[in-house]
């Protein structure tokens, strides 16, 4: 069975520091991985993925994250927050070869402080 | 068009009323998904079409829920009885791909938000 676990339903930054939203996946097979932002009342925007090349992804908005197969995470980082990074974050999996739905953590709310 | 559009925006229904949700995925995109978001929650899967063949239906939650897509583009949501559970936001995505791994992700629609009360 597949699962995400999102460690901190909130976390809050100062605007300009360290952005780090955590992700850990259970899965017997290295799955593929991504991460998608919800602004208030939007769908949700692809961030980034990893799907087996590079460990180290980047994606939009100055975002990036890094598979750790050893530690099963997929931690989502950005060195300097911005006020317009507030928003909800949600990792999922998607196991290869195994089925078309994604799996979804709870999700991160992030709230950047002035 | 452009985007995945869903519609309507928001849905207020009565205990017991049936609803129908609308989702219109970008144009050629042979992949349609729907997803049940509760307050708080992740997205969870509910059923996922490829054209109008509905391959997978194994998230909807009861016989209550059902889902079409007739001519393998715009698809439809239903709800009979809704239930007071049954409140959260509907999410329709679509993707180009239509098999094997969707490695792409999914194009989200903004969703429909159903309360029920």
């Amino acid at each position: 069975a597949q699962s995400v676990t999102q460690l901190g339903s909130h976390v809050s930054v100062s605007e300009g520091a360290l952005v780090l939203l955590r992700c850990n996946y259970s899965s017997s097979v290295p799955p593929y991985l991504f991460w998608y932002v919800q602004y208030p009342n939007q769908g949700l925007q692809l961030l980034l993925k990893y799907t087996s090349a590079a460990t180290l992804v980047k994606g939009i908005n100055g975002f990036e994250a890094e598979f750790k197969k050893s530690e099963t995470s997929f931690h989502l980082t950005k060195p300097s927050a911005h006020m317009s990074d507030a928003a909800e974050y949600f990792c999922a999996v998607s196991p290869p070869n195994t089925g078309n739905q994604f799996y979804f953590g709870t999700g991160t709310s992030l709230t950047v402080i002035p | 068009g452009a985007g995945v559009s869903q519609s309507p925006r928001y849905k207020v229904a009565k205990r017991g009323q049936d609803v129908a949700l609308r989702c219109d995925p970008i144009s050629g995109h042979v992949s349609l998904f729907w997803y049940q978001q509760a307050l708080g929650q992740g997205p969870e899967f509910l059923t996922y079409f490829q054209n109008e063949a509905q391959l997978d239906k194994s998230g909807l939650p009861s016989d209550r829920f059902f889902a079409e897509r007739p001519e393998g583009s715009v698809s439809t949501l239903k709800i009979q009885r809704t239930q007071q559970e049954d409140s959260a936001v509907y999410l329709c995505a679509s993707s180009q791909v239509g098999t094997g791994f969707f490695e792409d992700g999914y194009t989200f629609g903004s969703g429909t938000r159903l309360t029920v009360v």
